[in-house]
């Protein structure tokens, strides 16, 4: 696929619960970012990395949130120990100039 | 003051109508402007850029005004199919590649 996949789409998770949400940029890609949107709302900066440089971590909204590339591809977001506020669909997206490519995003639902 | 302001709207038209949407950013050092559009539950794509010169694409027309630190999209007769959000974007630190989107103005166009 030429895109920015994510995985899963849809999580449901009960609170207290970890989850782990995947993002595969597009090939060559050296950017990657990750958002977050509430239900009609705008979207919310959490995470930026750039090639091998130290990741922008400035809009994690608290130590429950972690993000982790390896090896200059695949993102991993982890949100420890889920609250109910959590609830939002993640998006990622990777880029290589300007534009921003976004993944389809996956929904999380805490309960 | 946000980096990035918009009008949330929603600003509601005829199909046939000329429709303006201004967004202003507060870091003057800022270097690259797009527009993105978001269609409901969808993840944002990239409208076009927007350069110092304006620059058109079809019914869709951006402005820079740096001076003023705003920047401005017109849509010439609406279509039913331009009803979604519209996401001014900023290249906010002066870095190539990291981005402050706005929360979007939301355009509805109507029979």
């Amino acid at each position: 696929g030429a895109g920015v996949s994510q995985s899963p789409s849809n999580k449901v998770t009960e609170k207290g619960k970890d989850v782990e949400l995947r993002c595969d940029p597009i090939s060559g890609h050296t950017a990657l970012y990750w958002y977050r949107q509430s239900l009609g709302q705008g979207l919310e900066f959490l995470i930026y990395f750039q090639g091998n440089s130290a990741p922008d971590k400035s809009g994690l909204p608290s130590d429950r949130f972690s993000a982790e590339r390896t090896g200059g591809s695949v993102s991993t977001l982890t949100i420890q120990r889920t609250q109910q506020e959590d609830s939002a669909v993640y998006l990622c997206a990777s880029s290589v100039y300007n534009e921003q490519f976004f993944g389809p995003g996956t929904r999380l639902t805490v309960l | 003051r946000k980096e990035v302001e918009q009008d949330p709207g929603p600003f509601n038209v005829p199909e046939g109508a000329t429709v303006a949407f201004n967004c202003t950013y507060s870091n003057s050092a800022s270097q690259s402007f797009f527009w993105y559009r978001q269609d409901c539950r969808k993840e944002p794509k990239l409208l076009m850029s927007v350069y110092s010169s304006g620059n058109e694409d079809g019914r869709f027309t951006a402005q820079l005004n740096r001076a003023s630190q705003y920047i401005s999209l017109l849509i010439r007769d609406s279509k039913l199919s331009d009803s979604a959000t519209y996401l001014c974007v900023v290249n906010a630190n002066g870095t190539a590649s990291k981005l402050t989107f706005g929360t979007g103005t939301r355009l509805q166009v109507t029979l």
